[in-house]
């Protein structure tokens, strides 16, 4: 059964960039979109984007320009570049799998089945 | 402002049957499937309920989903102390080509 180790530096100074990997370890990697998702202190959940085995992302549009996701299959990792980071981008950063359902015209997501420890991350001069 | 819209808290004494609604659009429930997540106080999500009302593996009966149109609920009955949770509906968004969650709703067990 896959589960899902998260890492990544806590603290953060504005205009510094946010780093985090997350360790697929004990599964496939193949055939999931594997995903980053943040809640900031006291709110609910946001998409951040997504990569699937073969390095094809998709963004969030409201933070696509400052966001990068990449995978490493061989070590079954997948990590998270954020850019420019604010006060605002203080959060618990959530890495999570997504399975998905392969229908006749395409593939469609499905649900966020296996989730990580989440890494609380602060901004702060 | 969160695309899909949840009550932000319900309740319910031990014993009885709550429901949580989460409406959306087109674009995202009334076109795609409807998720929903439980998360405990200092946890990460677990996922509920799947594709609108299929419990994920382990969860218990108590829990159900339902579907009606662009809206979703989710039902707690015989409810129980532990259940006492924030709960977060979720689906894809056609339109935006994004993840789109409720903005979570707070369940207290009175």
């Amino acid at each position: 059964q896959v589960q899902l180790q998260q890492w990544g530096a806590g603290l953060l100074k504005p205009s510094e960039t946010l780093s985090l990997t997350c360790d697929g370890y004990g599964g496939s990697f193949s055939g999931y979109y594997w995903s980053w998702i943040r809640q900031p202190p006291g709110k609910g959940l946001e998409w951040i984007g997504e990569i699937d085995h073969s390095g094809s992302t998709t963004y969030n549009p409201s933070l696509k320009s400052r966001v990068t996701i990449s995978i490493d299959t061989s070590k079954k990792q997948f990590s998270l570049k954020l850019t420019s980071v604010t006060a605002a981008d203080m959060a618990v950063y959530y890495c999570a799998r997504m399975d998905r359902i392969v229908v006749i015209n395409g593939i469609l997501h499905d649900a966020f089945d296996i989730w990580g420890q989440g890494t609380m991350v602060t901004v702060s001069s | 402002q969160s695309v899909l819209t949840q009550p932000p808290s319900a309740s319910g004494t031990p014993g009885q049957r709550v429901t949580i609604s989460c409406s959306g659009s087109n674009s995202n429930i009334g076109s795609n499937f409807a998720y929903w997540y439980q998360q405990l106080p200092g946890t990460a999500p677990k996922l509920l309920i799947y594709r609108n009302n299929q419990r994920s593996s382990g969860v218990p009966d108590r829990f159900s989903g339902s579907e009606s149109g662009s809206s979703a609920s989710l039902a707690i009955s015989g409810l129980r102390s532990e259940d006492e949770a924030d709960y977060y509906c979720a689906s894809w968004d056609d339109s935006l080509s994004v993840v789109v969650f409720g903005g979570g709703t707070k369940l207290t067990v009175l």
